[in-house]
């Protein structure tokens, strides 16, 4: 596609749900990054996946926050019994490894309720 | 945690004016780029310039970094209604080149 493409756009959740979002990034971008931006703050790296492989997860704030991206394209990033906290915007990117610039989708909005 | 902190973090202006942002940064970078934000969409990459770069230009935006300051400044000249957004800098740290540090944001509005 021309574009990170993000779903859903909104999700509301009561607190104790699981929810899952999807990213589906720039095909042939092997690098994918998924941030966490709080209102009025700037976003927060969580992961990075190179093609398949979960080569950082240190910016994930708990347990309750799993990611995959079993063939290399489309990532889901899962949390776990949300707590009220993890209302932000959830953004993902893509890369390529010769370059520091990275293509934002236009993040799917959380609110737990 | 945010390694970068923005300044202002709102500036008003008038259209066909200049715009002046700065950025401040803590470590050492490989390298600091400038993002846009329009409300409710994702970030748009505007400019990366490396640690041995200072000075920067595309189009309307010129961008500086002083290292030894550890700051960065990104100036819209002429500024449009059309400009208005948050504008966010990033940095990549020494040791990782992948992963972006993002400031606070500077809210820029442009009056018509």
């Amino acid at each position: 596609g021309a574009g990170v493409s993000q779903s859903p756009r909104y999700k509301v959740a009561k607190r104790g749900q699981d929810v899952a979002l999807r990213c589906d990034p720039i095909s042939g971008h092997v690098s994918l990054f998924w941030y966490q931006q709080a209102l009025g703050q700037g976003p927060e790296f969580l992961t990075y996946f190179q093609n398949e492989a979960q080569l950082d997860k240190s910016g994930l704030p708990s347990d309750r926050f799993f990611a995959e991206r079993p063939e290399g394209s489309v990532s889901t990033l899962k949390i776990q019994r949300t707590q009220q906290e993890d209302s932000a915007v959830y953004l993902c990117a893509a890369g390529t490894l010769d370059t520091d610039t990275q293509y934002f989708g236009p993040g799917t909005r959380l609110t737990v309720l | 945690s945010q390694q970068g902190e923005e300044d202002p973090q709102a500036l008003s202006i008038q259209e066909g004016e200049n715009a002046t942002m700065n950025c401040s940064y803590k470590t050492s970078i490989n390298n600091l780029q400038w993002y846009r934000q329009n409300s409710g969409r994702g970030l748009v990459h505007l400019i990366l310039i490396r640690s041995n770069e200072r000075e920067k230009h595309s189009g309307r935006l010129r961008v500086t970094l002083d290292t030894s300051k550890k700051s960065s400044s990104l100036l819209i000249t002429a500024s449009r209604a059309a400009d208005t957004a948050s504008y966010f800098c990033a940095t990549t740290l020494g040791g990782s080149n992948y992963k972006l540090t993002f400031g606070k944001g500077t809210l820029l509005t442009v009056n018509p």
